[in-house]
């Protein structure tokens, strides 16, 4: 079946501008994840959904960034007043639910100028 | 919070050696040990994954081994192929049943010369 979708592939903003960044999981997974990986180094967590809720969003670094997921299925991962660092590549990942089993989308290549 | 770390952060090996990748972990509730591998401008690829309850995985030419109690795993790749060329991160997870975050390493460049 198809795998994890995520647009836009890449997406080039300047510094303050908002941005929308969007997550199709894989069909009936209820579990879904972001993670931002920056250039040589491992993902690193933001928040995660079971369902509509986020079950943890200890990794969002700052209130700039916030994510939702109001149908339990797509997701979207919002980002305020852009700033240079936010610059990586935004990864979402989604699970059967009661695993940890995650499957990872091709990202999104965020570019703040 | 867990920590992984992961080593070497590059290994070359020739076409049909082994390669092996390690990594320790710092949380002793940490139950779940997947490896994923990433090629360059790609989405990481679940290859394996090992759960608390057993100490060895094994699936064709990759296994994975767990030792618990020293709080680290390690990832073998036999008869490498220059197709296994690619960046792998182990990660762990401590499924409390309200979250299940993966922790990653910082990865390793795999480098398969012929």
């Amino acid at each position: 079946g198809a795998g994890v979708s995520q647009t836009p592939s890449n997406k080039v903003t300047e510094k303050g501008k908002y941005v929308e960044l969007r997550c199709d999981p894989i069909s009936g997974h209820t579990a879904l994840y972001w993670y931002r990986q920056s250039l040589g180094q491992g993902p690193e967590f933001l928040i995660y959904f079971q369902g509509t809720g986020a079950a943890d969003d200890s990794g969002l670094p700052n209130d700039r960034f916030f994510a939702v997921r109001p149908e339990g299925s797509v997701s979207t991962l919002k980002i305020q007043r852009t700033e240079r660092g936010d610059s990586a590549v935004y990864l979402c990942a989604s699970g059967p639910g009661g695993t940890d089993t995650q499957y990872f989308g091709p990202g999104t290549r965020l570019t703040v100028l | 919070g867990e920590n992984v770390e992961q080593h070497p952060s590059t290994l070359s090996v020739q076409e049909g050696d082994s390669a092996v990748i390690k990594c320790t972990y710092s949380d002793s509730a940490s139950n779940y040990f997947p490896w994923y591998k990433q090629e360059l401008g790609k989405r990481p690829q679940l290859i394996i994954d090992i759960r608390s309850n057993v100490g060895e995985k094994k699936d064709q030419r990759i296994a994975v081994t767990l030792n618990k109690t020293a709080k680290h795993f390690s990832l073998h790749i036999t008869e490498t192929q220059p197709e296994d060329s690619a960046v792998y991160f182990c990660a762990a997870s401590d499924n409390t049943g309200t979250a299940s975050k993966l922790t990653f390493g910082t990865g390793t460049r795999l480098q398969v010369t012929l």
